[in-house]
């Protein structure tokens, strides 16, 4: 059974850097199968995708966040991370983390859908 | 910066049929846009209903069916139960690795 558990501090400053941790079990992150994304929800709005970190290691970021925004892995302990730089109020969120599945159209790979989510962690960002 | 646009709320009677719609501004939607459903209740992460059009999750009743109505995808829900009461987001591939979802429908069945 996949299990992904989103970790980090619950409040952060305006102006400081968010930083979360997502811890996989059941599945190898390197193991190439899938990738691994961070997704946020603001409470009373929709979903929005952050970013998706492939196997081989590199990233793919939402447009409007891009500047801001770093995944990394850390694959000895099978974990990868969010930062997301100079938060303001409106970053305050339920940040989710999700394995994605992928499918393969000549050479591009294509994310298809989230398949596990982690159970969501909530992030306040006020002084 | 894309929109992907869906109806805000609906209400259904118990056993009544409901279809939710999903699209974006600048044209048609196809398979091509990998579109897949969500459903969330208030404090739990999102599940995965559909997936790649019409593929249902594990586990998923078959009430739950997805389609291309027209140049949207919809989400559709024969027979609503109860437990159907929820907040459905739809996601699609827009290209160059980037998903976008959409503001989400929140059902209610009462």
């Amino acid at each position: 059974q996949v299990q992904l558990q989103e970790s980090g501090p619950g409040l952060v400053k305006p102006s400081q850097t968010l930083s979360l941790t997502c811890t996989v079990s059941g599945d190898s992150i390197s193991s190439g199968s899938y990738h691994w994304s961070w997704i946020r929800q603001p409470a009373g709005k929709g979903l929005e995708w952050i970013g998706r970190l492939y196997t081989n290691g590199s990233t793919k970021y939402n447009p409007s966040l891009k500047s801001r925004v770093t995944i990394s892995v850390d694959t000895s302990k099978n974990q990868f991370s969010l930062k997301l730089s100079s938060v303001a109020a409106a970053d305050t969120a339920v940040y989710y983390c999700a394995r994605v599945v992928t499918l393969v159209r000549g050479v591009i790979i294509i994310p298809s859908y989230f398949d596990y989510w982690g159970q969501g962690t909530l992030v306040t960002v006020s002084s | 910066q894309t929109v992907v646009t869906q109806e805000p709320s609906f209400s259904v009677s118990p056993g009544e049929t409901v279809t939710l719609t999903c699209g974006w501004g600048s044209g048609s939607i196809s398979t091509s846009y990998f579109p897949s459903w969500y459903q969330q209740t208030p404090g739990q992460a999102p599940r995965t209903l559909i997936y790649n059009t019409n593929i249902r999750s594990s586990g998923v009743p078959d009430r739950f069916s997805g389609s291309i109505l027209g140049n949207k995808v919809a989400l559709t829900i024969t027979g609503a139960q109860a437990e159907d009461e929820s907040y459905y987001s739809c996601m699609l591939y827009m290209g160059n690795g980037v998903v976008v979802f959409g503001g989400g429908t929140k059902v209610t069945v009462l």
